[in-house]
């Protein structure tokens, strides 16, 4: 089975501090996809990244990145210098190989609330 | 990429009535997902979508509560039927595209907000 927890609820950090979302995974597929996406208070889904089991290379993209980990099935996720406007949940999320068995289905993490004050 | 949009954004209910959710995608897409997600929740999948086939749902989900369309490749519709207050939540669509395997990317519309009185 699949499974992806996200054990920090909600935190809380003074803007321009550094904060890392945690991200735990589990599957036993050994091709799978890990994503992380933003969802702000308007409700949307905000794609961030997508990384496949084969690619452990951790990623920069500006103040975001992201450090993946298969030997602790870890996907954690640093905002640098943090802002207001990174206030909202960010949800980490698994899929398996898509086409393996003709899907694309996300298996969802409890996300985490982050709240950033001025 | 792919862009979708639902409708509506945002409505609320009556209890006993039913709300269909509509998703269009701007692309040919083969498979389209709905989720929900209750009030401070994550998100869970409800079905599959696939164009000229029943749906496949979820573990906890049955057709006769979340009946679903797909008469086309760019187009779907979700019904929820009989609302009660816990069916308020966020309903969203999603679809996978890109064509390339290792560019296939999972897109999702706006989500419907929808709250049952």
């Amino acid at each position: 089975a699949q499974k992806v927890t996200q054990a920090q609820t909600e935190i809380s950090v003074v803007e321009k501090e550094d904060v890392t979302l945690d991200c735990v995974y589990e599957t036993r597929d050994t091709t799978y996809y890990l994503f992380w996406y933003k969802q702000p208070p308007s409700g949307e889904l905000v794609f961030l990244i997508r990384r496949n089991s084969f690619d452990e290379q951790n990623e920069i993209s500006g103040r975001y990145s992201w450090n993946f980990q298969k030997s602790t099935s870890s996907f954690n996720f640093t905002i640098t210098a943090s802002q207001v406007v990174d206030s909202a949940v960010y949800f980490c999320a698994l899929t398996r190989e898509p086409y393996m068995d003709s899907s694309y289905k996300l298996i969802f993490g409890s996300g985490t609330r982050l709240l950033v004050r001025p | 990429s792919a862009v979708i949009s639902q409708k509506p954004s945002r409505d609320i209910c009556q209890r006993g009535t039913s709300l269909t959710i509509q998703c269009q995608v701007d692309s040919q897409v083969t498979m389209m997902f709905w989720y929900r997600q209750q009030p401070g929740q994550s998100l869970t999948l409800i079905a599959t979508a696939n164009q000229g086939s029943e749906a496949t749902y979820e573990s906890g989900f049955v057709i006769d509560k979340f009946p679903i369309s797909r008469p086309n490749l760019t187009f779907s519709t979700l019904t929820v039927s009989n609302m009660s207050p816990e069916d308020s939540s966020i309903y969203l669509c999603s679809v996978a595209a890109g064509g390339i395997f290792e560019n296939t990317e999972a897109f999702f519309g706006q989500g419907t907000r929808l709250t049952v009185v």
